[in-house]
């Protein structure tokens, strides 16, 4: 079974850092492009980073250009997101998704300031 | 970054047909966008019902089906069940940003 399974969301002050990570299981993770998407309280969904199968290629939303870092470590089957200089409108819940099909269950951001 | 267009809701009666579609700011939406449709219930994670403009997931009901149609992408919902009450997104590719539409709150009465 195709399982994608978030971590490290939390409680952080404006101007923090903190670092999510997806660990995927169920299939080839190296095959795979591998994607972040939050949705704040009661919002709509809004991508926000993209990270090709080898890293090769990698796209972020303006709203966190600057400021979060996509990575992955395929040997680990893991997703990272590396976010510094937060903002209280970074608060959100973060999805890490495989090529678009399938979603974590999310886990939550919150930005206090 | 483009932006895309969801009508913001839609109603449509039990075991009838509703389309949703999905425009962009910068011209008609063609296959190059990729176009995918997501479904999610409140409190849940969202699910993927279409990719690449038509591609259904292996556990998209056969009822759901996408297209190109106008210029815009679209979910056409044929014979709806009251399960299928739910927000729908589109997402688009632009130049190898991803862009969501606003989503679709689809009520089933």
């Amino acid at each position: 079974e195709v399982q994608v399974v978030e971590s490290g969301g939390d409680l952080v002050k404006s101007g923090e850092s903190l670092r999510l990570s997806c660990v995927g299981s169920g299939f080839t993770f190296t095959s795979y492009s591998m994607h972040w998407v939050r949705q704040a309280p009661g919002k709509g969904l809004e991508w926000v980073s993209s990270i090709s199968s080898s890293s090769s290629y990698i796209f972020y939303a303006d709203s966190v250009k600057g400021r979060f870092t996509i990575s992955r470590d395929n040997a680990k089957n893991s997703l990272y997101l590396q976010m510094n200089s937060l903002r209280a409108e970074d608060t959100a819940i973060y999805y890490c998704v495989r090529s678009f099909d399938y979603w974590g269950r999310g886990t939550l951001v919150t930005v206090s300031s | 970054q483009a932006v895309v267009a969801q009508e913001p809701s839609l109603t449509v009666s039990p075991g009838g047909t509703v389309t949703l579609t999905c425009g962009s700011s910068t011209g008609d939406v063609s296959t190059g966008h990729y176009p995918a449709w997501f479904q999610q219930k409140p409190g849940q994670a969202p699910t993927t019902l279409i990719s690449e403009t038509s591609n259904k997931h292996s556990r998209t009901p056969a009822r759901f089906s996408g297209s190109l149609l106008g210029g815009t992408a679209a979910l056409t919902l044929s014979g709806a069940q009251p399960e299928d009450e739910a927000d729908y997104y589109c997402l688009l590719l632009h130049s190898g940003a991803r862009v969501f539409g606003g989503g679709t709150k689809l009520t089933v009465l």
